[in-house]
């Protein structure tokens, strides 16, 4: 079955520590995407990747960053400098290079939590 | 400032009545339109999406319109049921293939 896996489902991170979000899609879309969700609001952007080894930031990036060595892989980390990290994290990939728009395709996320 | 807007939080409606969730966006670039579905815990899931050379699209027992002029757009479900009780996401981007934007949501429950 082709999909966006996203693991671990839940992770806990102490105060001070990095930590690392995996995003794998076998859907051989091009462009992937990292979102944050917090209670009450929309999914914001994080980062983004249109092409492997290529990635833009989007609207709150500070304190994250990525990598796209891999079509199928766009791992985020979640740095110390992320003062408020807690939130549900998505991941989603979309085709690019169509003539029609595309819809993105979402993981099921990752709950990160601050010990 | 937020360009895409859903201004009603939650929607109550019976099963088997319609149900009108309904977004209002600002950028006027925005040329397509999208609709996903979010069960707690899970990922959204793609519903429906419309671009702006139409007005209307339909699938299902989904619809979505789209006033270009009063930067609208609307979901309508027709006959609900209790398993679309969930919350609905508007989202918007440009030609392109640029990242979605999205807006806040609105919690949907659907009574039997």
């Amino acid at each position: 079955d082709g999909g966006i896996t996203q693991s671990p489902k839940y992770l806990f991170r102490k105060e001070g520590q990095n930590v690392t979000l995996s995003c794998e899609q076998n859907l051989n879309h091009d462009a992937m995407y990292w979102y944050r969700q917090d209670p009450g609001q929309g999914l914001r952007l994080i980062y983004y990747s249109q092409i492997v080894n290529d990635f833009q930031k989007g609207d709150i990036a500070e304190g994250y960053s990525v990598s796209r060595e891999k079509k199928e892989s766009f791992p985020l980390t979640v740095t110390s400098a992320q003062k408020n990290p807690t939130a549900f994290y998505l991941c989603a990939s979309s085709m690019t290079g169509s003539m029609f728009n595309q819809p993105q395709h979402f993981g099921d996320g990752t709950r990160l939590s601050i010990l | 400032d937020q360009q895409v807007k859903q201004n009603s939080p939650s929607l109550r409606v019976q099963e088997g009545r319609i149900s009108i969730l309904n977004c209002d966006y600002t950028n006027s670039m925005f040329d397509y339109f999208l609709w996903y579905k979010k069960y707690p815990a899970e990922g959204p899931t793609f519903l429906i999406s419309i671009s702006s050379i139409k007005d209307k699209n339909e699938d299902g027992r989904f619809t979505v319109f789209l006033n270009k002029s009063a930067k609208h757009l609307s979901l309508h479900i027709v006959p609900s049921q209790p398993g679309d009780s969930a919350v609905y996401f508007c989202a918007a981007s440009s030609t392109g293939n640029t990242p979605l934007v999205f807006g806040k949501g609105t919690r949907l429950s659907v009574i039997a």
